[in-house]
């Protein structure tokens, strides 16, 4: 059964970079037909698709966050990390990751809360 | 983007009441070559990640109850729950994967009177 993990700084200052990783256990990330993504929430708010990996690496982002983010793989370490670039308080939310192939699926990980504050 | 347009913003449903919630899709989410909606239902408790209950916009999830029920096509979508149950109040999310950005409804409350 394949698990997402996401992880990262808890805190991040504004105008910095947001960095996060989504770790994958129980199969390989660079097989198969998947979508690796990420979305946000924040607090008390709806959902956010910010963006996804292929399988095989090729991206796609939310155009409301392209300037600013990007979604990469790392197979050696079976896990695709986000960066999201100069932050402010408004991308202050949880964090999630998942994984479909290509319709929505159960495969999401707990979520990770990440505050931009000075 | 494909705009998801959830009703009501909240619910109040007693015990073994129905609920029914609606999704309505800024253009149509259905793709005319395979004939299926591109449409999802997430429930989600607080503190947890959404649940899918819902895809192609009826079929359910493996493990979830069959009093959740899915219905709707082109622009217009319900999710019904046919009992409520009190482990069943949660947010419910309607989401498009017809296009990218894949867009979410705002969600829609459901509590117990």
């Amino acid at each position: 059964q394949v698990q997402l993990q996401e992880s990262g700084p808890g805190l991040v200052k504004p105008s910095q970079t947001l960095s996060l990783t989504c770790n994958v256990s129980g199969g390989p990330i660079n097989t198969g037909s998947y979508y690796w993504s990420w979305i946000r929430q924040p607090a008390g708010k709806g959902l956010e698709w910010i963006g996804r990996i292929y399988t095989s690496g090729t991206t796609t982002y939310n155009p409301s966050l392209e300037s600013r983010v990007t979604i990469s793989a790392d197979t050696s370490k079976n896990e695709f990390s986000l960066k999201l670039n100069s932050v402010t308080a408004a991308d202050t939310a949880v964090y999630y990751c998942a994984r479909d192939p290509g319709y929505p699926s159960n495969i999401w990980g707990q979520g990770t809360m990440v505050t931009v504050s000075s | 983007d494909i705009v998801m347009t959830q009703s009501p913003d909240s619910l109040v449903v007693s015990l073994g009441e129905r609920a029914t919630i609606n999704c309505k899709s800024s253009q149509s989410v259905l793709y005319s070559s395979n004939n299926k909606n591109y449409l999802a239902w997430y429930q989600q408790k607080p503190g947890q990640p959404p649940k899918l209950l819902i895809y192609w916009a009826s079929t359910r999830e493996s493990g979830v109850p069959d009093r959740f029920s899915g219905s709707g096509s082109g622009t217009d979508f319900t999710l019904t729950i046919s009992s409520l149950q009190a482990e069943d109040v949660a947010v419910y999310y309607c989401q498009q994967y017809y296009g990218t950005p894949r867009t979410f409804g705002q969600g829609t409350k459901v509590e117990v009177k």
